[in-house]
């Protein structure tokens, strides 16, 4: 059971650059979520969607997009990269939108030059 | 405003002692509190939960934690800590009908032989 697999692993941008994020879950989960980690700012919630046909803005969306393509996956869009958006991207999911625990990705390491 | 802390940002124990991580909360009413691992280069796993009942709840990888109302904690422990506890750890609340979790910005628990 591959739970959620997010791809690419690594990527490498220039500024202006677009790109798109990939992640899929396999647990027929209804809720998804993109996350981005830095070091000393912890995790930030940057979309989700709540179930199929919905998305909702976390703390940090400006400068990305999502598309919630069907229950299984969920992308997340850069469309001009800036340096300030190198980070590691996690995606996760989750069974429902409020208490459930998150089964996480094991993240893309985007680096913006 | 909601949000966890988790006051020690590195830890270093022996193999085989004990340890305890730190976490308390600010929030009007009882939480649902979480504990994840992240370990190097993966993503994040969920430890244990705390949802109502019994204050002192068993995880995965012979974790527990103990929530205290009164002190707005939710530490987490484990008698005898191995060489692959190494990791990051992170503790997080999801407060009522908010769909968001509040994380804490993480403990890194480094493990000496």
């Amino acid at each position: 059971n591959a739970g959620v697999t997010q791809t690419p692993k690594f990527q490498v941008l220039k500024t202006g650059q677009s790109m798109t994020l990939q992640c899929a879950q396999d647990m027929n989960h209804n809720s998804m979520y993109w996350y981005r980690q830095d070091p000393g700012m912890g995790l930030r919630l940057i979309y989700y969607s709540a179930s199929e046909g919905t998305t909702d803005k976390g703390e940090v969306p400006n400068g990305y997009n999502v598309s919630r393509l069907n229950k299984r996956e969920f992308s997340l869009r850069l469309e001009s990269a800036a340096p300030s958006q190198t980070s590691v991207y996690f995606c996760a999911s989750a069974p429902g939108p409020y208490n459930s625990p998150l089964h996480f990705g094991n993240g893309t390491r985007l680096t913006v030059t | 405003a909601q949000s966890v802390t988790q006051p020690d940002i590195h830890i270093t124990v022996s193999e085989g002692a004990s340890l305890e991580l730190r976490c308390n909360y600010s929030y009007g009413a009882t939480p649902y509190l979480f504990w994840y691992v992240q370990s190097p280069g993966q993503g994040l796993q969920l430890l244990l939960k705390y949802f109502s009942g019994d204050t002192l709840v068993q995880g995965i990888k012979g974790f527990e934690a103990e929530f205290k109302r009164s002190q707005s904690s939710f530490n987490l422990r484990k008698p005898s800590v191995h060489w692959s506890d190494a990791a990051e750890y992170f503790c997080a609340f999801h407060a009522g009908n908010n769909r968001k979790l509040i994380w804490g910005l993480g403990t890194s628990l480094a493990v000496n032989p």
